[in-house]
């Protein structure tokens, strides 16, 4: 099964900063990549699937890149209501999760 | 709007059998348009995918509970069901339905269930 690392696994920013998550796979693959949202006691939210690719009714301040083994979510302005943990999971082999990145509010 | 709902005892007796019960409203589970999964959370592990069910019967288990693992499907109910057998202290998780995109909709989770605490003690 290919393997899902996240960087960093966690980081404080301030609202209005521009934020980016890296997820590494530990094989290449294809686009079948998709990034969730997690706040406490809630399920995960998709934000983005196929790599780049905007879920209904996601704000368009959170985007998708990569290819290969390298992936990367950014947040163009952080607002007070991104404060969460941000999964990302593969399709390709099995269906794996990355560790997570947890967001802070400064 | 679809909504996914999980049933089941919060609470297993070490060696027995987990059964959870996802109920499915808003959406008929007897289409080919998507995959129907369980997953579970630990602090430990975090997100750990235990298998799906589709429409024809189709079934796809992770490897690491394969061997203990039944997921099934009354679609008369518009259900789908989890069975885990002979289950210890590290079973114990929050365990999420959720329904799976795929093909020319992309591939995700993208509706989940609000999870049932599942505590596997004596």
């Amino acid at each position: 099964a290919i393997q899902l690392t996240q960087s960093p696994a966690s980081l404080s920013a301030s609202v209005g900063d521009r934020v980016t998550i890296t997820c590494r796979a530990s094989q290449g693959m294809t686009s079948a990549l998709a990034w969730y949202q997690q706040k406490p006691g809630r399920p995960p939210k998709v934000l983005i699937h196929d790599a780049s690719t905007l879920a209904s009714g996601v704000p368009s301040r959170f985007s998708g890149s990569g290819s290969g083994t390298d992936f990367t979510l950014t947040i163009s302005s952080l607002q007070p209501e991104d404060s969460a943990t941000y999964y990302c999971q593969q399709f390709n082999s099995l269906f794996t999760f990355g560790p997570g990145t947890k967001i802070n509010i400064k | 709007q679809v909504q996914l709902q999980e049933s089941g005892p919060g609470l297993v007796t070490p060696s027995q059998t987990l059964s959870l019960t996802c109920t499915v409203s808003g959406d008929s589970i007897n289409t080919g348009d998507y995959y129907w999964s369980w997953i579970r959370q630990t602090p430990g592990k975090g997100l750990e995918w235990i298998g799906y069910i589709y429409f024809s019967g189709k079934t796809y288990y992770n490897p690491s509970l394969k061997s203990r693992l039944t997921v099934s499907m009354d679609t008369s109910k518009n259900q789908f069901s989890l069975k885990l057998t002979s289950v210890t202290a590290a079973d114990t998780a929050m365990y999420y339905c959720a329904r799976q995109t795929y093909g020319g909709d992309g591939y995700a989770f993208d509706i989940w269930g609000q999870g049932t605490m599942v505590t596997v003690s004596s």
